[in-house]
């Protein structure tokens, strides 16, 4: 079983769309989550960032942990073309160190 | 926020030749950076953690000799891949640790492209 699993895709919603990404892990761990967005051919860019169990909101983007589940997930309100990119969740045992492990990424389309 | 800048963003060259990749966070010092590689629809996976002043840590299966890694200063490490082949072919990313990690996670240059001919 892989660490970190995450549906890879393609996703394709229409604009305006409510888009939920998840991830599943194996490791409890785990306690710091992540969600980096990647266009094509760029870096990956960090959206959001929680700590332990609980929900984050920023502007259209919500991110969820459900620790007791290893489940994580980001839903994107009123989806714009824009937001059509491969969104990868990452996640970590510790606030400095190097065990950092990403999901394969969930490949998103919003169509116009 | 936190900028690390990466270049060059794309690279052909010949098979047996070198390469080498600059990582630079613009804005901040980084003790430590990151560098991955990653294969069209997958994920990122670490090769190595650089850090300043020593040795660089090497992931299971990475060849140190073939990627050599120097992160002479605060602010930039570099990544040659000595005498390429096709199969070095990929993006290659590199990450530091910006000054609140802990609350900002990892900033992410934006990639170097790596084609060997």
């Amino acid at each position: 079983q892989k660490e970190v699993e995450q549906d890879p895709g393609p996703l394709s919603v229409p604009e305006g769309a409510i888009v939920s990404l998840n991830c599943t892990y194996s490791n409890s761990a785990f306690q710091y989550f992540m969600w980096y967005r990647q266009y094509s051919r760029k870096g990956p860019e960090l959206l959001m960032y929680t700590y332990s169990s609980g929900n984050k909101e920023d502007g259209r983007f919500t991110a969820q942990v459900d620790k007791s589940s290893k489940y994580i997930s980001l839903f994107i309100r009123d989806s714009q073309p824009s937001d059509s990119a491969t969104y990868l969740c990452a996640m970590r045992r510790d606030n400095y160190g190097q065990n950092f492990v990403f999901g394969p990424g969930t490949r998103l389309s919003v169509l116009p | 926020g936190a900028v690390v800048s990466q270049h060059p963003s794309r690279v052909i060259c010949k098979s047996g030749t070198s390469v080498k990749i600059e990582c630079r966070s613009l804005d901040f010092q980084a003790t430590t950076m990151f560098w991955y590689r990653q294969f069209p629809k997958q994920s990122l996976m670490l090769m190595a953690t650089s850090n300043e002043g020593s040795k660089a840590t090497y992931e299971q299966g990475v060849e140190k000799d073939k990627f050599l890694i120097n992160h002479a200063s605060l602010t930039l490490s570099t990544l040659t891949v000595t005498s390429a082949h096709p199969e070095d072919s990929s993006f290659y990313i590199c990450s530091a640790r910006d000054g609140a990690g802990g609350r900002y996670g990892y900033t992410f240059g934006s990639g170097t492209r790596l084609t060997v001919v």
